[in-house]
């Protein structure tokens, strides 16, 4: 089946500090990739959609200065949170679809997610 | 505004009881996913739903899909402690050309043995 690693899965860093967390798709290649963020017992909060070889799509209220995403192979995507401060602090997981061109979306596959812990 | 909602937030039943969770959205989907996501771990997908009135079943799992494709519900029967977990569902929403993936907010199942 379609995996998708994530790495680093726990980062404990000081205020101010810029933290790169990636994506990868092991044994398929990934177009599109998503970025969520998850806090306690809540949902799933769609961040930006990684596009390969163009710059990604942005949901509203997320900054884009703030989250930089970077998706330059069709197996890896790279989240930077910048200058992070402790707000930043959550689950940051990444999902990859396999693009099939059937009718409907397809799975998505997560990474098993990182840690961001600001201090 | 969050356009799929989920309900209950919380469930907490005894090994061998049954559980539902719902889900609804304020608009037409074009299809409906559910996933699982265990204590401390990734969501994982259960299964796609995309005709009007749908019902598919994975052993003790029944999932269906209403035929105004608004809603959707997923049933276990006989729940066992490996069952715990926050069930998602997640729709997908057409708006022009572009398909969004939108996720409930989950419904956290707790099984008492």
């Amino acid at each position: 089946g379609a995996v998708v690693s994530q790495h680093p899965s726990r980062v404990i860093c000081k205020s101010g500090t810029s933290v790169k967390i990636e994506c990868r798709s092991l044994d398929f290649q990934a177009t599109t990739m998503f970025w969520y963020r998850q806090f306690p017992k809540k949902s799933l909060m769609l961040m930006a959609t990684s596009n390969e070889g163009s710059k990604a799509t942005y949901e509203q209220g997320v900054e884009k200065d703030k989250f930089l995403i970077n998706h330059a192979s069709l197996t890896l995507s790279t989240l930077t949170v910048t200058s992070a401060h402790p707000e930043d602090s959550s689950f940051y997981i990444c999902s990859a679809r396999v693009w099939s061109g059937a009718v409907g979306n397809q799975p998505q596959h997560f990474g098993d997610g990182t840690r961001l812990s600001i201090l | 505004g969050q356009q799929v909602m989920q309900i209950p937030q919380y469930q907490h039943v005894q090994e061998g009881e049954d559980f539902t969770t719902y889900c609804n959205s304020s608009t037409t989907l074009s299809n409906i996913q559910w996933y699982k996501q265990r204590p401390g771990g990734h969501p994982v997908f259960l299964i796609q739903l995309v005709k009007s009135g749908e019902v598919k079943k994975q052993k003790r799992l029944t999932f269906q899909f209403g035929e105004a494709k608004k809603n959707s519900s997923l049933h276990i029967t006989a729940t066992q402690t490996t069952d715990v977990g926050t069930y998602f569902c997640a729709g997908t929403i057409s708006s022009g050309s572009a398909r969004q993936l939108t996720f409930g907010s989950g419904t956290q199942l707790t099984v008492l043995p």
